[in-house]
């Protein structure tokens, strides 16, 4: 099965509200946490990561929050933009995968002007 | 600064024929990754290079697929014969670290369409 699951797959915001991804993993082990977003005709780009020993890390109007417990993090992000629209990935190191990051299967977020 | 190269950008082509798609990682990054995007399976990992020496390439589809790192600077994957089935965006990406506890730097991906 997927080692890192996320929801939804397509979400829906009007711009200046609030959208949030979230990634679950399989591996208690896994330590590194980034997120990636992907626009139309370009290649995955890093927008904030999170490693295990911290539980929530903010950028601007991003945020990521991780719970080792329960093993999940979430993308938040604030004020959406117009400019936020794109295909956003959560990804995680896998043991099993030898520590290489495995992704999520993509959220395509669209902001409504 | 130049980020990570490939080409073509895309490329169509008939089953049965080779495919080769290249890669120019960023100057100093010592790991070379390979991607597959399809809508069906997302990003798939098919093989990563470290120093230049593959690593793992348990991710390839099958033996139609070889991927090489000559050197730092570039790496290529050929896919010989292709089929329809192959028909996807091809990213590559590299960095600094191994295992990348870092950022991955993707390039802008070849797309390949096989008829």
């Amino acid at each position: 099965g997927e080692n890192v699951e996320q929801h939804p797959s397509t979400l829906s915001v009007q711009e200046g509200d609030s959208a949030v991804i979230k990634c679950t993993y399989s591996d208690s082990a896994s330590n590194y946490f980034p997120w990636y977003k992907q626009e139309l005709g370009k290649g995955p780009q890093l927008i904030i990561d999170i490693r295990s020993n911290v539980g929530e890390k903010k950028d601007q109007r991003i945020a990521v929050t991780l719970n080792k417990t329960a093993k999940h993090f979430s993308l938040h992000i604030t004020e959406t933009q117009p400019e936020d629209s794109a295909v956003y990935f959560c990804a995680a190191t896998l043991n099993n995968a030898g520590n290489m990051l495995t992704f999520g299967g993509g959220t395509r977020l669209m902001v409504k002007p | 600064d130049a980020g990570v190269i490939q080409s073509p950008r895309h490329e169509v082509t008939e089953m049965g024929q080779e495919v080769t798609l290249r890669c120019k990682p960023i100057s100093g990054h010592n790991s070379l990754f390979w991607y597959r995007q399809t809508m069906m399976r997302g990003l798939e990992l098919l093989i990563y290079f470290n120093n230049n020496v593959p690593i793992d390439d348990s991710g390839m589809p099958e033996d139609r697929f070889s991927a090489k790192m000559p050197n730092a600077s570039f790496s290529t994957l050929k896919i010989q014969p292709s089929e329809p089935r192959d028909s996807a965006v091809y990213f590559c990406a590299s960095s600094l670290n191994y295992p990348p506890t870092g950022e991955l730097f993707f390039g802008e991906g070849s797309r390949l369409t096989v008829l």
